[in-house]
């Protein structure tokens, strides 16, 4: 079974440049998650989608993230404009339905804002 | 407002010891708790899981004691091994309405041989 993928795997940027990210869940996930791993932290939700639904945004900065999936399927994250306190892994997971018994998670990008 | 306290931040244990992480929770509305493994460059794996009606659970060499009362819950690692090093990162759900993992800050753990 192929697991999650995410795309790419690292990313440097300047401070105030805009950058997004890719996320290809497990099929039949219905429920797609995206995470910030700050170094030295556990992952915090950013957002979380059910099918192309979003179910809980209350972490996301909608002053300069925005995430979206389409079609139900992929899911891309969006920063705009980045700062240098965005530098984190940016994981993306997924489950089978919205019970969250156990996430899937893909390796991440690695985000360095400089 | 951090929801899950997890220590030691680091672990050091010779193979064969017996490593036990701790994590104290605050929400009272957390109906399940896992613990997801992590080795570098990879993302968080699920390891084992409790949920708040049983007080132990086991799997292979991994278990989790859990104390309601106390809200506290632990991982043990019977017979570590050098590939049991990894972070490992407790988290608590929450309950009906809105199913969301809340993570600790994770624990480094290094089993030297």
């Amino acid at each position: 079974e192929a697991g999650v993928a995410q795309s790419p795997r690292y990313k440097i940027i300047e401070k105030r440049q805009s950058v997004a990210f890719w996320c290809n869940p497990i099929s039949g996930h219905a429920t797609l998650y995206w995470y910030q791993q700050i170094l030295g932290q556990g992952p915090k939700l950013l957002i979380q989608f059910q099918n192309n639904g979003v179910v809980d945004d209350s972490q996301l900065p909608k002053d300069r993230f925005s995430a979206e999936r389409l079609k139900g399927v992929d899911s891309t994250l969006k920063i705009q404009p980045a700062k240098l306190e965005d530098s984190a892994v940016y994981l993306c997971a997924s489950s089978l339905d919205w019970t969250a018994l156990e996430a899937f998670f893909g390796q991440g990008t690695r985000l360095t804002v400089v | 407002q951090q929801q899950v306290k997890q220590s030691p931040q680091s672990l050091i244990v010779q193979k064969g010891g017996i490593p036990i992480i701790n994590c104290a929770y605050e929400n009272t509305a957390f109906d399940y708790f896992p613990w997801y493994q992590q080795f570098p460059g990879k993302g968080p794996a699920l390891l084992i899981a409790i949920r708040p009606d049983v007080s132990e659970k086991k799997e292979g060499r991994f278990t989790i004691s859990f104390n309601k009362s106390a809200k506290q819950f632990s991982l043990h690692i019977m017979d570590s091994q050098p590939g049991d090093s990894a972070t490992y990162f407790c988290a608590g759900r929450s309950g009906a309405g809105s199913y969301q993992l809340t993570f600790g800050k994770g624990t480094k753990l290094s089993v030297i041989p």
